[in-house]
């Protein structure tokens, strides 16, 4: 199955944009690109996902680069309830696990 | 419209006693997933049903460890002679159908407390 690699953590201010990486070196063409994130004590939620081209929810960006290697999930302006714990997950016909592998994921701080 | 339903909210039990655990998925929803969260990790993937094909049972953790889904809908998670090791939150997560494209709808989970 496909893998992805996020950093552990990283932190950012609030009311600031938020990038966060994402590398899939590994994903074939079929594989759609999903982040989750999950709050404290909560379960996972969705947030965006795509398969070529960049997406725009109420909740998030999604940048997919060109040759779809990597993603970047942005957060606009960074509040604090942003903070958590977001995962990137390939999705692809096939996979097995259900076609949904979390990894270890992105802890988000937000700083005041 | 409902979400996903978890209960028990929170389970304390014995070692070495059974427990079930229930998970009502939005209805209409054919896909469903049992996953498993220790403090501090990342999910461990358990079980997966997609309507009537076998569901995908590669993540259970040992025979003690089993689920069935009634009629396409609710599903239990079944453990028997509970271990210590087992102590987790249980997530169960739902979607509309097997698509690739399609997001994931995430209970509350089930605290597991193995005393």
């Amino acid at each position: 199955d496909a893998k992805t690699t996020q950093p552990n953590s990283m932190e950012s201010n609030e009311e600031e944009p938020v990038h966060l990486p994402c590398n899939h070196s590994t994903i074939s063409g079929t594989d759609y690109i999903h982040w989750y994130r999950q709050l404290p004590s909560q379960g996972p939620e969705y947030v965006i996902h795509g398969l070529t081209s960049n997406v725009n929810n109420r909740m998030a960006s999604l940048a997919i680069a060109e040759d779809r290697k990597s993603s970047t999930l942005i957060l606009h302006r960074a509040t604090l309830r942003d903070a958590a714990v977001y995962y990137c997950i390939l999705r692809s016909y096939g996979g097995s696990q259900g076609n949904l592998i979390f990894g270890k994921g992105t802890k988000l701080s937000v700083k005041p | 419209g409902a979400g996903v339903s978890q209960s028990p909210s929170n389970k304390v039990t014995e070692k070495g006693k059974d427990v079930e655990l229930r998970c009502d998925p939005i209805s209409g929803h054919t896909a469903l997933y049992w996953y498993r969260q220790s403090l501090g990790q990342g999910l461990e993937f358990l079980i997966y049903f997609q309507g009537n094909s076998a569901p995908d049972k590669s993540g259970l953790p040992s025979d003690r460890f089993s689920a069935e889904r009634t009629g396409g809908s609710v599903s239990t998670l079944t453990i028997q002679r509970t271990q210590q090791e087992d102590s987790a939150v249980y997530l169960c997560a739902s979607s509309p159908g097997g698509g690739m494209g399609e997001k994931l709808f995430f209970g509350s989970g089930t605290q597991l407390s193995v005393l």
